[in-house]
């Protein structure tokens, strides 16, 4: 069974740091592509970062780019989203997901997610 | 960044037929996805390149394409398909390459 996990999210003043992790289960992690998203309060799926497989390419929305840093450790089946100079917009549920191929990319699983909230 | 355009609120009576719209420039050229959203739940995809579905993912469940729009059609709606549906596209051209709607919630009267 394929499991996605995603910890790491807390509440936090802004200006300040998180990192957050997504450990997976029942897939080769090494073997495919990852990406962030988040959920503001009311609002709708906003995508933040992807990796590639071999993390040769990463991606950013440019809300958080220059601010966030994904990575990953195959040898420990994880993902993760270093998020710095935190703001009070970037309050949101993050949900990690595996990337697929057909067509184009997209997100064929994906964890429950992990809140984040920045509040001064 | 690319955008996509879906109404925001789409009603229907259990049993009918439920259509969400997902409008984007040139959207016929690219491959569209589909996710639902419950709240409090992690995103489920439920149509993958413009028609496919993932396995366990109910035949009521249909995409398709059409022009500018992209299309999802749900038959015989369930009180359990009421939730958030979200259109995603893949944009090679922009270094932001993913492109979400802004969302459609499925109201099951």
């Amino acid at each position: 069974e394929v499991q996605l996990v995603e910890s790491g999210g807390a509440l936090v003043k802004p200006g300040e740091t998180l990192r957050l992790s997504c450990v997976v289960s029942g897939f080769t992690f090494s073997s495919h592509s990852m990406t962030w998203v988040r959920q503001s309060p009311g609002k709708g799926l906003e995508w933040v970062s992807s990796i590639s497989h071999d993390s040769q390419d990463k991606y950013y929305a440019e809300s958080v780019r220059g601010r966030f840093t994904v990575s990953r450790d195959d040898a420990k089946s994880s993902l993760y989203l270093q998020m710095d100079s935190l703001r009070v917009e970037d309050t949101a549920v993050y949900h990690c997901g595996r990337m697929e191929h057909s067509g184009s990319w997209y997100g064929v699983y994906w964890g429950q997610g992990t809140v984040v909230t920045v509040s001064s | 960044s690319y955008v996509l355009t879906q109404p925001p609120s789409v009603s229907e009576a259990p049993g009918g037929t439920a259509t969400i719209t997902c409008g984007g420039i040139n959207i016929g050229i690219r491959s569209v996805h589909w996710y639902q959203q419950k709240p409090g739940q992690a995103p489920v995809l439920v149509i993958y390149h413009d028609g496919d579905r993932p396995a366990g993912i109910p035949e009521r469940f249909s995409g398709s394409k059409s022009g500018n729009t992209a299309t999802l059609t749900i038959s015989r709606v369930e009180a359990g398909d009421e939730a958030d549906y979200f259109c995603q596209v893949w944009d090679t051209s922009s270094y932001q390459p993913w492109a979400f709607g802004g969302g459609t919630k499925l109201t099951v009267l």
